[in-house]
């Protein structure tokens, strides 16, 4: 079974602090990761997509992936209380699979 | 209004009974798909289709069926609806011309069986 792990949480975090939020995947010819951002009853909308080693950053948010240790993480610079949700990370695995395989998500919750 | 719409977005029915999701977008995509989310489960792929000839199933389909009437509609039933089938259902499209696997997701439909 390909997998996508993540740590359910909750992650709890000050505001202003950095959030790093991390994921695993079992398949080592998966080509695509993207992170997602789910508030409560609400349906996921995208964070960030990462398709190559090493780090992407956009405002806040950086992705880093290596492929080598199947992992690939988020970082929330700056977390506002708004950053609080739950956090998907989503990976196109190889072997011509079709759609995105999703982990369980982690919650993360942002202190004021 | 929303690019990837879903009806009905809530639904309350019981064992026994056919139930229709329809999902209907704007975005001009090729790739539709069906998902289920169930609390600590994440999300799991029922079926999806990469176009109006083309339909295939994901990994939980046993119980599911769906219908691509057009380009821009993809409807998902449940032929006998079960209380285990109740959950957040997602419709969700992704871009064949762009090579992104990125998903565009509706607004979701909960579905409660009793």
């Amino acid at each position: 079974q390909k997998e996508v792990e993540q740590n359910s949480g909750p992650l709890s975090v000050p505001e202003g602090a950095i959030a790093s939020l991390n994921c695993t995947y079992s398949d080592r010819g998966s080509q695509s990761f993207f992170w997602y951002r789910q508030y409560s009853g609400k349906s996921p909308e995208l964070i960030m997509s990462i398709y190559s080693n090493g780090d992407k950053e956009d405002g806040r948010f950086t992705a880093q992936l290596n492929k080598a240790s199947q992992y690939v993480s988020l970082l929330i610079r700056d977390s506002q209380p708004s950053d609080s949700a739950t956090y998907l990370c989503a990976v196109k695995l190889g072997g011509g699979a079709d759609g995105l395989t999703f982990g369980k998500g982690t919650h993360l919750i942002i202190q004021p | 209004d929303a690019d990837v719409t879903q009806t009905p977005r809530n639904r309350i029915t019981k064992t026994g009974k056919r139930i229709m999701l329809e999902c209907s977008q704007t975005k001009g995509h090729d790739r539709m798909y069906w998902y289920r989310q169930d609390p600590g489960l994440g999300l799991r792929l029922i079926y999806y289709s990469f176009d109006v000839k083309d339909i295939n199933k994901g990994e939980i389909s046993d119980g599911y069926s769906v219908s691509r009437q057009a380009q821009a509609k993809f409807s998902l039933s449940l032929e006998s609806a079960i209380p285990n089938q109740t959950a957040l259902y997602f419709c969700a499209t992704s871009d064949l011309g762009t090579g992104s696997e990125e998903l565009f997701f509706g607004e979701g439909s909960r579905l409660t069986v009793l």
